[in-house]
C-alpha cells in the first residue's frame, strides 16, 4: 500500500534561516513524488516534481530511494514561504494520488 | 478558463440530511479526485476517476458515493451525513499522462 509520512505538523523558522521539511514514504514499486504548498486563501498548488528536478521560489527536493525520502529544502527562508506544505505520492502508470499529512511553515521576521 | 469549480463554497447540513458536492472541470482532464481535509491528518482521499464512466475507492470512502456521468463532472454524494464528515472537501483534476494536479477552490462542510 502506498503511504506518505511527513512527521512534523509545524515547523518554525526566522526569516534567513536554512528550512528542511521531511517526507517519507512507502511503496514498493516506482513513484512519483511531488511537494503542494497551499498559501492562505489560495488554492492547492503544485510547488515541484521530483522527475523534474528543478529549483523553484529556492525550494529543491531529492528523490532519495534508499531511505525513501523526499526531503523539502531551502537554505535561506523568507516570510513569503509561509504556508502549509504537502507531500504528494502517485503509483507510476496509475491515477490514485495520495498526500502526506502536511507541515504547516512559519517564518517569522 | 476556470480550471476546477466547486459548488457550494459552504454547507450547514443537519445529521442524517443528503447533499451532492458538485465538481466541474474545463480542461478536458482525464482523472477527478475528492479529498477531505482535516486539521492534523491532511488530505485524504475519498475517492478518484481515472476516466469518465470508472471510479476506484481511495483511503477513507466510506459514506460517500460518487458518480462521474461524463468528462466534465464529478459529484461526491453524502447519502446521510454524520459530524464525523465535518470537513473541507476538495475535489482535483489531471491530464493524463502529465503530473500535475489542479485544485478546486473546496468545499466547507459543518454537519450539526
Amino acid at each position: 500500500a502506498q503511504r506518505v509520512t511527513q512527521p512534523e505538523k509545524l515547523l518554525s523558522v526566522f526569516k534567513g534561516a536554512p528550512v528542511e521539511l521531511k517526507c517519507n514514504y512507502s511503496y514498493s514499486g516506482s513513484p512519483e513524488l511531488f511537494w503542494y504548498v497551499q498559501y492562505s486563501r489560495q488554492r492547492l498548488q503544485l510547488l515541484l516534481r521530483h522527475i523534474s528536478r528543478e529549483s523553484i521560489k529556492g525550494f529543491t527536493a531529492d528523490l532519495n530511494k534508499g531511505e525513501t525520502s523526499f526531503h523539502l529544502k531551502k537554505p535561506f527562508a523568507q516570510e513569503e514561504d509561509s504556508a502549509m506544505y504537502y507531500c504528494a505520492l502517485r503509483a507510476y502508470n496509475t491515477d490514485k494520488l495520495i498526500f502526506g499529512t502536511g507541515t504547516r511553515l512559519q517564518v517569522f521576521p | 478558463n476556470a480550471g476546477v469549480t466547486q459548488t457550494p463554497k459552504f454547507q450547514v447540513l443537519k445529521t442524517g440530511q443528503s447533499m451532492t458536492l458538485q465538481c466541474a472541470q474545463d480542461m478536458n482532464h482525464n482523472s477527478m479526485y475528492w479529498y477531505r481535509q482535516d486539521p492534523g491528518m491532511g488530505l485524504r482521499l475519498i475517492y478518484y476517476s481515472a476516466s469518465e464512466g470508472t471510479t476506484d475507492k481511495g483511503e477513507v470512502p466510506n459514506g460517500y458515493n460518487v458518480s462521474r456521468l461524463n468528462k466534465r463532472e464529478f459529484s461526491l454524494r453524502l447519502e446521510s451525513a454524520a459530524p464525523s464528515q465535518t470537513s473541507v472537501y476538495f475535489c482535483a483534476s489531471r491530464k493524463q499522462g502529465d503530473t500535475e494536479a489542479f485544485f478546486g477552490q473546496g468545499t466547507r462542510l459543518t454537519v450539526v
